[in-house]
């Protein structure tokens, strides 16, 4: 399986503010995605990052809100925008994975907090 | 109702015993399904993948999948305490897009 860094691992922010979340994989892969783990919630899929195109993003998520960078096959990099308190989750990237690319390999996770 | 349904537990256990995990789900377009596992402060970590129905083992660890009954299993045997995690069941239809269950919180006590 892929091994999966993301930058920060938490970080504590104002209202108002700005994040990326850089996310880096150590082989080339042709998909990548962004999740949100909020408390007691389910993993949710926020966008899907393919390089040299624009990110799909999924219901209920916009690109003014959680725009996404994909420079290359091994880096992405997640803004949360304007942020409030109810920004306040884990966000984990993924790679497709497996024999097939069935399946999807996770990162560490961004905990972020806003205050 | 939420496509994917999981008891959040916790499920609390001895060392040694059979552990049962479980989830139902709604859509019957789902093709794939994953177990992942999540410590504390850490990301999910892939378990088990199976296509369609059947079983499918690994180690100590079983997965089941009944789409007649929209139900799948994982079963670990011998469980250990390091096992104590949270237990994700993932599914997905021919997209990319993973849904997942809310966790379900596994205690093995020594």
């Amino acid at each position: 399986s892929a091994v999966i860094s993301q930058k920060p691992s938490r970080d504590i922010c104002q209202r108002g503010t700005s994040l990326t979340i850089q996310c880096q994989v150590d082989s080339q892969v042709t998909m990548m995605f962004w999740y949100r783990q909020q408390p007691g919630q389910s993993l949710t899929l926020i966008a899907t990052a393919n390089q040299g195109s624009e990110a799909t993003y999924e219901s209920g998520f916009v690109i003014d809100k959680f725009p996404i960078s994909r420079p290359n096959l091994t880096f992405s990099t997640l803004t949360v925008s304007n942020m409030s308190p109810e920004d306040s989750s884990i966000y984990l990237c993924s790679v497709e994975g497996g024999a097939g690319r069935d399946t999807q390999y996770f990162g560490p996770g961004t905990r972020l907090t806003v205050l | 109702q939420k496509e994917v349904e999981q008891d959040p537990g916790p499920l609390s256990v001895p060392e040694g015993a059979i552990v049962s995990l479980n989830c139902t789900y709604s859509n019957s377009a789902f093709q794939y399904f994953m177990w992942y596992r999540q410590y504390s402060r850490k990301g999910p970590e892939l378990l088990m993948y199976t296509y369609s129905s059947g079983n499918k083992e690994d180690g100590r660890f079983t997965a089941q999948v009944d789409k007649s009954s929209k139900y799948i299993s994982l079963f670990i045997r011998d469980s250990q305490p390091s096992d104590s995690a949270t237990y994700l069941c993932a599914m997905r239809e021919s997209g990319y897009a993973l849904n997942f269950g809310k966790g379900t919180s596994l205690l093995v006590t020594p």
